[in-house]
């Protein structure tokens, strides 16, 4: 069955780092990858999209790697501010195919 | 642009009593929304995949005869949680996609948070 690991369940990180996000896959072959950010009680809301054949994406201070070989997307958010605390989520997949999510990371920017 | 409405944002009801949750597209027609639950602490986990003008396709292990989903626009879609137990207590959320946004993924509504007394 398929299945998505995100590396960890939580991830502290001080002010001003990079932080690095890590979502494998297995028995898959998603034609895209997308990230979400999610806040307590809120909805997910979508962050970045990538596809099969991009290596990389960038969005102001994220950037979104996807290894197909590897079956592999990394997520980093450079110079972290304790704004971006809250959890991350990633999903295989795209179209109008629902999603199914990583357990998400829980990333924390201490000040 | 692709706004998701969830309404309401929370609702306590008593046990036995049922509930209806709306998802609207505001600015986009969807003739295919989601439907997920999610725990405290736990990811998201879809239920079903709403389809307008047809039945609904739902993932192993959830009742259809408990979460009733109707999808009768291409702006709307209910999710109804019928005869409801403390056990469904949980933060629903749907979601749905903007085909016309390119390179652009899923939006989701800001959840409804069900608590069954």
């Amino acid at each position: 069955s398929q299945k998505i690991e995100q590396n960890s369940e939580a991830l502290n990180i001080q002010e001003g780092k990079t932080a690095t996000l890590t979502c494998n896959y297995t028995n898959y072959s998603p034609a895209y990858l997308q990230w979400y950010r999610q806040d307590p009680g809120r909805g997910p809301v979508f962050l970045l999209l990538i596809r099969e054949n991009e290596k990389e994406k960038r969005k102001e201070r994220l950037k979104v790697t996807f290894d197909t070989t590897l079956k592999q997307s990394l997520f980093h958010i450079t110079a972290s501010q304790p704004a971006d605390s809250a959890t991350y989520l990633c999903a295989p997949g795209g179209g109008n195919t629902p999603l199914v999510f990583g357990k998400g990371t829980r990333l924390s920017v201490i000040a | 642009g692709a706004v998701v409405s969830q309404h309401p944002s929370r609702v306590i009801c008593k046990s036995g009593t049922s509930v209806k949750i709306e998802c609207r597209s505001l600015d986009f027609q969807a003739t295919t929304m989601f439907w997920y639950r999610q725990f405290p602490k736990k990811s998201l986990m879809l239920m079903a995949t709403s389809n307008e003008g047809s039945k609904a396709t739902y993932e192993q292990g959830v009742e259809k005869d408990k979460f009733l989903i109707n999808h009768a626009s291409l702006t709307l879609s209910t999710l109804t949680v019928t005869s409801a137990h403390p056990e469904d207590s949980s933060f629903y959320i749907c979601s749905a996609k903007d085909r016309s946004r390119i390179n652009y993924g899923y939006t989701f509504g800001s959840g409804t948070r069900l608590t069954v007394v």
